[in-house]
Formats: structure tokens, sequence, C-alpha cells
């Protein structure tokens, strides 16, 4: 079945600094989502990427959809505390269900 | 505009005993999807209902069963719960099951706690 892996599992990061996860599926997608879960909370959808190569931005984060549909990336600039939380891929390949990832938790050090 | 609600928020049962758990789906949303979250672990697809019938499954056995009122509300059953059934059960709504998957967007969650 449809495997969607996520690298790195946890992020520990400088206030101010940046980085990137990794998101990476066995099939090619029909389309890729973005959540952000912060400690405590639920799911909250951030964007979705439907065509090859395609790349959005939304303020400090920016979303970028392989050129092969099978891979995607989430690049966050000077992060904040606020950024704090675990984010999740959820990719869907033609006719099957949504699959998440395991998670990028990411922790801000002042 | 009310978002996605569920209930109840916490709830501890006991090994082989069925529990119902309870959605209802943001204003305007008609496609209810449920999920299972472990602890550390991403969602797990259990299923989604569209127009009242079950349009996808995961890999969740057959006791996980549930059902979509003519009001787009949604019930999940877990029947003879075993331990491994402790988990954050999450519903998420979102609008046009026949256009693939649409954002999802979640409820608070209702706390399972098996003993």
């Amino acid at each position: 079945g449809q495997q969607v892996m996520q690298i790195p599992q946890y992020q520990h990061v400088q206030e101010g600094e940046d980085f990137t996860t990794y998101c990476n599926s066995s099939t090619t997608l029909s389309n890729i989502q973005w959540y952000k879960q912060r400690p405590g909370g639920h799911p909250v959808f951030l964007i979705q990427l439907v065509k090859s190569g395609e790349v959005k931005k939304q303020k400090r984060l920016t979303f970028q959809f392989g050129e092969a549909k099978k891979n995607s990336s989430l690049h966050i600039t000077a992060t904040q505390t606020t950024d704090v939380g675990t984010y999740f891929c959820a990719a869907e390949a033609a006719g099957n269900k949504l699959t998440f990832g395991g998670g990028t938790r990411v922790l801000v050090k002042p | 505009d009310a978002g996605v609600t569920q209930s109840p928020t916490h709830l501890i049962k006991t090994r082989g005993q069925q529990v119902t758990l309870r959605c209802s789906p943001k204003s305007g949303h008609d496609t209810v999807s449920w999920y299972q979250q472990a602890l550390g672990q991403g969602p797990q697809f259990i299923f989604q209902y569209y127009e009242e019938e079950e349009r996808q499954r995961g890999n969740f056995p057959d006791r996980f069963s549930g059902h979509q009122f003519p009001n787009y509300s949604s019930e999940l059953n877990v029947n003879a719960l075993l331990l491994g059934d402790s988990a954050l059960y999450l519903c998420a709504s979102s609008f046009g099951s026949g256009r693939g998957y649409q954002p999802q967007h979640f409820g608070d969650g209702t706390r399972l706690s098996i003993l």
C-alpha cells in the first residue's frame, strides 16, 4: 500500500534560523496537503499542492511539490516560538485514501 | 460559523465494551472522515462517509463501523474494544467527496482510553 515518510522525525531549531522538513511517497500523488498540530490540539490545514513543481508561500512558510509528484517539502524561515508543533503531510494517490506521514516535531530554542 | 464538533471529549471503557463517538461537520460540509491518532503518530484513516454511504475505508477491522445521517453528522462505532484501541479519534469534514480529498477540517477529537 501507499507509504508516506517524513524526515526528520524531530527538528530542534534555534529561534530565528531556517529549516526544511521533507515528505516522500512510494507512489505518484494526485495531491499533497500539509497540516500543523500544536501540542494538545488537532491538525489544522495549511496548504494543498496539486501541480508538478508547484511552489506556494504563506508568509515565512514555503511549500513545494516535486516534479515527479512523489515528494514535497516545507521550508520555514526565521523560525519563531509560534512555529512549535508537529507538521504532517497528507498524500493522496489516485483512487486511494488520504495517507498521513508520521510528522516532524518542531521544537524552538529561544 | 461552527466548526467541527465532536462528543464526548474523553471516554474511558474496558476491554470488550462497545463505544459510539459522534461528530457534527462544519457548516456547509457534506463529507465526514474519521481518523485514529495514537500518541506520537500521524492520523490513520478509518473511513469516509458521503451521501450517507461509506465511500472509502482504511485498514481497520470490521469492529469499526460508522454511519452518516441526512444532516451530514456522523457516528463511529467500535465493538469488542481492545487495549490497542486507546487513541485520539479525530473527525474531519470537507466538501465534495467526488473531487478527490479536499482540505480536511478537524474537530478537537475524542480521547478514548481502554482499561
